[in-house]
């Protein structure tokens, strides 16, 4: 079945750029996203991609994907201490009655620290 | 404002007990999902469900049933809570697949629930 594999922790400074890292297995996905979770709360999507994009930038967020290595990643610039969360990667899958079912990682947690 | 609504956030029940995890959302989406969340297992899909009394399993079914009279409605039932059932519960939606949609989730604040 599908797999969506990614670290479980990073740390960084603050002012600092953020990379998380994400590797998928299935290749028919038509979109792939990066969803945020904040203590004591629900996913929220963060951000997107278009599987016939490269690369997708949304202020201090950018999004790189490498169909051929079946990578994906989330770049957050000048990283602050509310960016403090755990990301979650996800692919898109065919399912029954004409939907579709997201695959997610684990999680990665990303800790800012001064 | 867009909303997927459960009904506790913080449950705490007994060994055997029955227990209902209420989802309600308010995006006449057709897409509904149960996951629990456990560290450093990620999100795992229990059950989802694309269309009024239609219900199909996820990666851990085992010891949940679901049920899903109305649209807007999801419900996750646990026949005889256990003590590994011991979990953060989240209910989703989204629209079906299709056209410009992006397949966005909409999360609701998740369900702590304990079983002694």
């Amino acid at each position: 079945g599908e797999d969506v594999e990614q670290s479980l922790f990073l740390s960084v400074r603050e002012g600092d750029s953020s990379v998380i890292n994400c590797t998928y297995t299935d290749s028919s996905s038509t979109y792939l996203y990066w969803y945020k979770q904040e203590p004591g709360a629900g996913l929220q999507l963060l951000t997107y991609i278009f599987s016939n994009m490269d690369m997708k930038q949304d202020q201090r967020l950018t999004v790189l994907l490498n169909k051929k290595d079946k990578h994906l990643s989330l770049r957050i610039a000048d990283t602050q201490t509310g960016d403090s969360a755990i990301y979650f990667c996800a692919e898109r899958s065919d399912a029954p009655g004409g939907s579709y079912i997201p695959t997610f990682g684990r999680g990665t947690s990303l800790i800012v620290h001064p | 404002d867009v909303k997927v609504t459960q009904s506790s956030r913080y449950l705490v029940k007994r060994t055997g007990e029955k227990v209902f995890l209420e989802c309600v959302q308010d995006m006449d989406h057709e897409n509904m999902f149960w996951y629990r969340q456990d560290p450093g297992l990620g999100l795992r899909l229990i059950y989802f469900s694309y269309d009024v009394k239609m219900k199909e399993k996820g990666d851990i079914p085992e010891g949940y049933s679901v049920s899903r009279e109305k649209k807007e409605r999801f419900s996750l039932i646990l026949e005889s809570a256990s003590t590994n059932q011991t979990s953060m519960y989240l209910c989703a939606s989204t629209a079906l697949a299709g056209g410009r949609d992006t397949g966005e989730l909409f999360f609701g604040e998740g369900s702590r629930l304990t079983v002694l």
